[in-house]
């Protein structure tokens, strides 16, 4: 198993462009979140899903879309980005509640 | 409002002096509480889970318990590789969101 993967591991962007950030994972797991990591603030949730087809908003999803077509897929798209965006970047899965959660390795991503 | 603070901030240790970190939290209805570890540049990685007040998980030097109000991390004869940022986290909301305490920064020094 690879577990929680995520690509791209660094990203840097201007002002206003938009990406997606991808995540997959390959437990057959039905939750699925996405949290932002800032020195000082911890591990805020911005987005999550508990199933394929259901999400809902986290602490702070200003800025993010989601969407889960598949039980393996969240991607995370930013939409314009603001260097308020800047951050690093966990996705993590877990089987259901109330069960641990595995996380990914993160993307790093600066908005310049 | 529910809510999951860890202390200290940072914890400065030799190598051999044990410690403890807490984990205090503000839920309705504990379902669980997590610890996990993270080591600088990479994803948290889960430790222990707990479910109820008086459950005790030990794994190599470091043992996990778990009252009505809080939770503690103990760490018994550290070594340097015992190093990293110490997370503890709750659901909430009927266990569909999790909530995370800052975390506690350890430095085991040789």
């Amino acid at each position: 198993n690879a577990g929680v993967t995520q690509t791209p591991k660094f990203q840097v962007l201007k002002t206003g462009q938009s990406m997606t950030l991808q995540c997959a994972q390959d437990m057959n797991h039905e939750y699925m979140s996405w949290y932002r990591q800032d020195p000082g603030m911890g591990l805020r949730l911005i987005h999550y899903s508990v199933g394929a087809g259901i999400t809902d908003q986290g602490e702070v999803p200003n800025g993010y879309n989601v969407s889960r077509s598949t039980t393996e897929d969240f991607p995370l798209r930013l939409l314009s980005a603001a260097p308020s965006q800047t951050s690093v970047y966990f996705c993590a899965s877990r089987r259901g509640q109330p069960y641990e959660q595995y996380f990914g390795p993160g993307t790093r991503l600066t908005v310049t | 409002e529910d809510q999951v603070t860890q202390s200290p901030e940072a914890l400065r240790l030799q190598e051999g002096e044990s410690s403890s970190l807490n984990c205090s939290y503000t839920v309705s209805g504990l379902r669980g509480l997590f610890w996990y570890r993270q080591d600088p540049g990479k994803g948290p990685e889960f430790l222990f889970t707990l479910y109820s007040a008086g459950e005790e998980k030990e794994k190599e030097r470091l043992k996990a318990t778990l009252t009505k109000k809080e939770s503690f991390l103990h760490i018994t004869a550290p070594k340097p590789e015992d190093s990293a940022t110490y997370l503890c986290c709750v659901p909430i909301q009927g266990a569909q969101k999790l909530v995370f305490g800052q975390g506690t920064r350890l430095t085991i020094n040789p």
